[in-house]
C-alpha cells in the first residue's frame, strides 16, 4: 500500500493568515492527490483534486501543488469557517490511502 | 446532485456481520461515470477504503479487508450495499458511502454517514 504522511499533525493559526499543510506519499504518484476537509460530525468534503484542481464551490484561497511525492494544500488567507481537519488522498493506485490528518485550529 | 443516505444497524456483536446499504437519488445510478464505495472512520481517528463497486458489479477490496467483505448493488432500488463478516471492537466506527469519480480519481460525493458500533 502507499503510505501518506501528512504535517503538521495540527497547527493554530490567526485568521488572516496563509496556511500551508504537507503531504508525502511513500512513492511516486505523479498527480494523483486529491485534498479534503472534514468538519466535526461531518462527512468530508474535496477541496481539491488531481493535486491543483479546485473543486466547483469550493473559495479560491485554497489551492494544491505538487507532483510526484511531495504536496501541498495552502489557504492564503484563513476565515472562521477554515477550521477542521484536512486530509489528503492517493488515487494512483489502489488501495486508496489517506494521510493521518491535519488539524487546523482558530486562534 | 447525486445525493446518498447510508442504512443499518448501528449495533453488531463481535464475530457477527455488519451489513449496510447506502441509497443514492438525485442523479443516474446506472453510470460507468462513478464507483460507489464505501470508506470508514474509527472514533477520533482518520479515514480507510474499505471497497468499491460498479453499477455492473465490478468490485474493488482493500486487500487486508478482502476475505471479510462483500458489496452488491442492486439498480432497480439505486443501492449499493456492504457486508463485513466476523466483526470485531476494532470494525467500530462511522461508515460512509461515497461515489468515486472516474477520470478525475476522487471521491466526490458522501452520505452523512453512520456510526456502527461493535460490542456484546
Amino acid at each position: 500500500d502507499i503510505q501518506m504522511t501528512q504535517s503538521p499533525s495540527s497547527l493554530s493559526a490567526s485568521i488572516g493568515d496563509r496556511v500551508t499543510i504537507t503531504c508525502r506519499a511513500s512513492q511516486s504518484i505523479t498527480r494523483y492527490l486529491n485534498w479534503y476537509q472534514q468538519k466535526p460530525g461531518k462527512a468530508p468534503k474535496v477541496l481539491i483534486y488531481t493535486a491543483s484542481s479546485l473543486q466547483t464551490g469550493v473559495p479560491s484561497r485554497f489551492s494544491g501543488g505538487g507532483s510526484g511525492t511531495d504536496f501541498t494544500l495552502t489557504i492564503t488567507s484563513l476565515q472562521p469557517e477554515d477550521f477542521g481537519t484536512y486530509y489528503c488522498q492517493q488515487s494512483y493506485s489502489a488501495p486508496w490511502t489517506f494521510g493521518q490528518g491535519t488539524k487546523v485550529e482558530i486562534k | 446532485q447525486l445525493q446518498l443516505q447510508e442504512s443499518g444497524p448501528g449495533l453488531v456483536k463481535p464475530s457477527e456481520t455488519l451489513s449496510l446499504t447506502c441509497t443514492v437519488s438525485g442523479g443516474s445510478f446506472s453510470s460507468s461515470r462513478y464507483y460507489w464505495g464505501w470508506i470508514r472512520q474509527p472514533p477520533g481517528k482518520g479515514l480507510e477504503w474499505i471497497g468499491s463497486i460498479l453499477y455492473s458489479g465490478s468490485t474493488h477490496y482493500k486487500p487486508s479487508l478482502k476475505s471479510r467483505v462483500t458489496m452488491s448493488v442492486d439498480t432497480s432500488k439505486k443501492q449499493f450495499s456492504l457486508k463485513l463478516s466476523s466483526v470485531t471492537a476494532a470494525d467500530t466506527g462511522v461508515y460512509y458511502c461515497a461515489t468515486f469519480r472516474q477520470g478525475d480519481e476522487y471521491f466526490q460525493h458522501w452520505g452523512q454517514g453512520t456510526l456502527v458500533t461493535v460490542s456484546s
